[in-house]
């Protein structure tokens, strides 16, 4: 049963610190998706990617966040520097296109 | 913009309930209609979904059919279970579109 796998599932830094949170897609796939969920804000999309070129990446705050296809098995998204306001789960998806999206159990970030 | 409206939550209801979370929708085109679910310390997961104007999407004993006249896209179960605790997502995409639009999410329990 093909998943959707981040690591890590959590994560504690500090004020400032760089954080990369990994996710492996779905094989196959051609479309990531990360997004952030909080209880303020509900869901929200970052960026995604198809065929590891990024389509939109107009939800993050450019200045402290990237994201990056380096190959077809790996996304990743960098918070640098990170604020106590970047805590959230951040959940990558992947999928054929945008309909049908399988999401990776999210990774847990709480900046102190 | 396309957008997705559901009902306030949080829904609380007794097992072997009835239930309904109401989903309503503004798409430009005709969208195609999903209902995601995240259980407790998950990602989402599609739980259903409907193409076309009078499609009935079912799953895990879950309905929802697409209402063209009346844009909406409410999800129903006859007899809710305890597992069923979770929150509901509603959303959408239109042809051509590169990304889902999902509503704020209806969280739901189920009290034995």
């Amino acid at each position: 049963d093909a998943r959707v796998t981040q690591t890590p599932r959590h994560k504690v830094t500090e004020m400032g610190q760089e954080v990369t949170m990994r996710c492996q897609p779905i094989l196959g796939h051609n479309t990531v998706f990360w997004y952030r969920q909080t209880m303020m804000q509900g869901l929200e999309l970052l960026a995604y990617f198809r065929n590891r070129a990024p389509l939109d990446d107009s939800g993050m705050p450019k200045d402290r966040f990237s994201a990056e296809m380096p190959d077809a098995t790996l996304a990743t998204l960098k918070i640098q520097p990170s604020e106590p306001r970047d805590s959230a789960v951040y959940f990558c998806a992947s999928g054929l296109w945008a309909e049908t999206q399988y999401f990776g159990p999210g990774t847990r970030l709480l900046v102190l | 913009g396309d957008s997705v409206t559901q009902m306030e939550g949080p829904v609380t209801l007794s097992e072997e309930a009835f239930l309904t979370i109401n989903c309503t929708y503004t798409a430009t085109g005709y969208p195609s209609l999903f209902w995601y679910v995240q259980y407790p310390g998950e990602g989402l997961q599609l739980l259903l979904k409907a193409t076309k104007a009078d499609d009935k999407g079912s799953n895990k004993g879950f309905e929802a059919t697409y209402r063209k006249e009346t844009t909406s896209f409410h999800l129903e179960k006859g007899s809710v279970q305890v597992s069923d605790s979770a929150v509901y997502f509603c959303a959408l995409i239109t042809q051509g579109a590169q990304k889902l639009v999902f509503g704020q999410g209806t969280r739901l329990t189920i009290n034995p």
